[in-house]
């Protein structure tokens, strides 16, 4: 997973909470992606940035925002976290807007109680 | 919306044997076709991919998978699997509405 780093690595919050993750690049990379895993559903893409200030929703988009003021930092807020949202989080990066490129974060394990 | 199966859930299989994991997608529009590997608490890693051309593609650690149009498939094949191959793997799909469709994961247990 060089050049793509996620914080933390594991979380435990409450119901209701705001929770912020955090995807940091060093590849420069244009566009930057934020997936859930969860059992039986395999990813599931949140929300995706083309560039800085530039996000659009994905799949499963409802319940989280992101933010993108750096080209480095891609952030992925839960406004009030839920049970729900206990998953997986995992950050891509990609230079370009093709499938091939694709290069995964280790991941966040995020639980809500 | 495009679909991916994965038909095994879990495979089993003993060290040295061969093993087959299977894919399916729903649609038979233009694809590219994607096998990931993610080892315990990692990231997922490029195994494979078919863009074009032959339909026999090669990756990483002696993984084969072969696209076939007519079945809308994409098995991944080891012809002699390691302790080191335990995983979960995952088969995806990207099309020309340039989204990943990914399958629910194929968790595959080398025994001794």
């Amino acid at each position: 997973d060089a050049g793509i780093t996620q914080s933390p690595r594991h979380k435990v919050t409450e119901t209701g909470t705001p929770v912020t993750l955090r995807c940091h690049q060093t590849e420069n990379h244009r566009y930057m992606y934020w997936y859930r895993q969860d059992p039986g559903h395999g990813l599931r893409l949140i929300h995706y940035s083309y560039g800085v200030k530039d996000t659009d929703k994905g799949e499963v988009s409802d319940g989280y925002s992101v933010s993108r003021s750096k080209t480095e930092d891609f952030l992925l807020t839960l406004e009030s976290a839920t049970s729900s949202q206990t998953s997986v989080y995992f950050c891509a990066i990609s230079e370009s807007f093709r499938a091939e490129g694709y290069t995964f974060g280790s991941g966040t394990r995020l639980t809500v109680v | 919306a495009q679909s991916v199966t994965q038909l095994d859930s879990q495979v089993p299989v003993f060290e040295e044997a061969p093993v087959e994991l299977r894919c399916n997608y729903s649609s038979s529009v233009s694809v590219y076709l994607f096998w990931y590997v993610q080892y315990p608490n990692q990231g997922l890693q490029l195994l494979l991919k078919y863009l074009s051309g032959s339909t026999l593609v090669k990756g990483i650690n002696g993984f084969e998978a072969e696209f076939n149009k007519s079945q809308t498939s994409f098995h991944l094949r080891k012809p002699s699997v390691h302790i080191s191959d335990t995983a979960e793997y995952f088969c995806a799909v990207w099309n020309t509405g340039n989204q990943f469709y990914f399958g629910t994961g194929t968790s595959l247990t080398v025994i001794p």
